[in-house]
């Protein structure tokens, strides 16, 4: 099994934009769909992006996902932040084997 | 609307066990696959298992491998977790989650989550 690793946290002021990191330990990046997820104190998680770049349904276009082959890593980028964005966000992917795989989450200021 | 509410959490003592049990509606239970996933309060989530839609694929954590059963009931739209043996490692506050692909066996992503039922396992 592979691992997914993010920064532990990131921090940002209002308006700016943030982008968020997620490797992929082994394996392709690009050979299974990596998904986001955004998850607020005292909420379930909800999904933001998936299939690498393809935002769920009635979140902003601010929100946009993508992978890098290079780096073997995937990005959930945030532009025109507000400070309803502040929340915990998880990368997640899947391997061939069934097993699913999330990020150990990062946190995100928005100062 | 779809609605996913897990239900059988609680305090158990070390090596016991507890079902929870997830009661979906707002969607064709029977098409799509379905996982239980969990979070220690404070910290990041962990997926725990999954199963699809006609139980055919399995798969578990290498972490609860052994000791949890996951199975679902079409006719009652219910998912179930069986947890055996429990370690005081499992304390966590436990979601049951849709799966997004239609009618396959292969694992993909959440679109749809619980609340979650919180189990405490101590003596």
């Amino acid at each position: 099994n592979f691992m997914l690793t993010q920064p532990h946290s990131v921090s940002e002021s209002p308006g700016k934009t943030v982008t968020i990191s997620c490797t992929r330990s082994s394996g392709d990046i690009a050979s299974n769909f990596v998904q986001w997820y955004q998850q607020r104190p005292g909420s379930a998680p909800t999904i933001v992006i998936h299939e690498d770049k393809q935002r769920s349904s009635g979140v902003p276009d601010r929100f946009s996902g993508s992978i890098d082959s290079s780096s073997n890593s995937a990005s959930l980028t945030i532009s025109g932040l507000k400070t309803e964005d502040e929340a915990d966000y998880y990368c997640q992917s899947y391997d061939n084997s069934n097993h699913v795989v999330f990020g150990r989450g990062t946190k995100l200021t928005v100062l | 609307e779809v609605q996913l509410v897990e239900s059988g959490g609680g305090l158990a003592q070390p090596g016991r066990s507890l079902r929870l049990s997830c009661a979906v509606s707002g969607f064709t239970f029977d098409d799509y696959a379905m996982h239980w996933v969990r979070q220690v309060p404070g910290k990041g989530l962990e997926w725990v298992s999954g199963i699809s839609w006609s139980s055919t694929y399995i798969a578990y954590a290498d972490s609860v491998k052994g000791r949890f059963t996951i199975s679902r009931d079409n006719a009652k739209n219910s998912l179930y977790l069986q947890m055996d043996r429990l370690r005081a490692e499992d304390t966590a506050l436990y979601y049951c989650a849709k799966d997004n692909r239609y009618s396959s066996g292969y694992f993909t992503y959440f679109d749809f989550w619980g609340q979650g039922t919180l189990v405490a396992v101590s003596s």
